[in-house]
């Protein structure tokens, strides 16, 4: 079975300032993939990174950066620069193979932006 | 750029009626899957499709079916509503059965009185 852990109580940050949203997970499966999305407050789901397993590097897209710690078995996502427009629930995400090839969710996490 | 789409967007029902929330996707996806998403709990998934005629059950299936007839068209079938169902329901696709991300629909928010 994997599991998905986000523990962070609703995290705020100053406009413009970088933050850190925390997830760790457990798996067994030796391949694996990690995913963060965004839930603005009109509810869609909108994919921001994705991380393998086996990637050598950390993803990076845009603002957005996963901070993959393999060892620790963490994948936090660091938001740089933030914007009034990031106000939303991320939520952490990972899909192994086989049996666990569903994607499994985190319970997610409330960013608030601060103008 | 249809991608996922969920019908309806909303809906009332009473207890111990039937309804069916649809779901299509034109990306030609293979794996195809329902979740539901209550205050505090994240996304749990209810049923999947790797393909055509292949389904199975996700974390929380009781009270649920699903069929996959056709790639496009993976519909939700509540067929006895209860209360507890009141949730917002998403459809999620990828190409593959256990790469890539997964592309959503815009929800569709169930009130059962």
């Amino acid at each position: 079975a994997q599991k998905i852990t986000q523990t962070q109580p609703g995290m705020f940050v100053q406009e413009k300032e970088a933050v850190t949203l925390d997830c760790t997970y457990d798996t067994s499966d030796p391949s694996y993939g990690l995913f963060w999305y965004k839930q603005p407050s009109s509810g869609e789901m909108i994919f921001l990174i994705y991380q393998g397993s086996y990637d050598q590097q950390n993803a990076t897209e845009g603002r957005y950066s996963l901070n993959f710690q393999k060892a620790r078995k963490s994948a936090n996502l660091v938001i740089s620069a933030s914007q009034l427009g990031d106000s939303a629930m991320y939520f952490c995400a990972m899909r192994g193979t086989g049996a666990n090839s569903k994607l499994t969710f985190g319970k997610g996490i409330t960013l608030s932006v601060r103008p | 750029n249809a991608g996922v789409t969920q019908t309806p967007k909303f809906q009332v029902l009473k207890t111990g009626q039937s309804m069916t929330l649809q779901c299509a996707q034109d990306m030609n996806h293979e794996y195809m899957s329902w979740y539901r998403q209550d205050p505090g709990m994240g996304l749990r998934l209810i049923h999947y499709s790797v393909g055509a005629g292949i389904t199975d059950q996700g974390e929380v299936p009781n009270g649920y079916n699903v069929s996959r007839s056709t790639t496009e068209d993976f519909p939700l079938r509540l067929l006895s509503a209860a209360p507890s169902q009141t949730s917002v329901y998403f459809c999620a696709s990828s190409p593959g059965w256990n790469t890539g991300e997964l592309f959503f629909g815009e929800g569709s928010r169930l009130t059962v009185l």
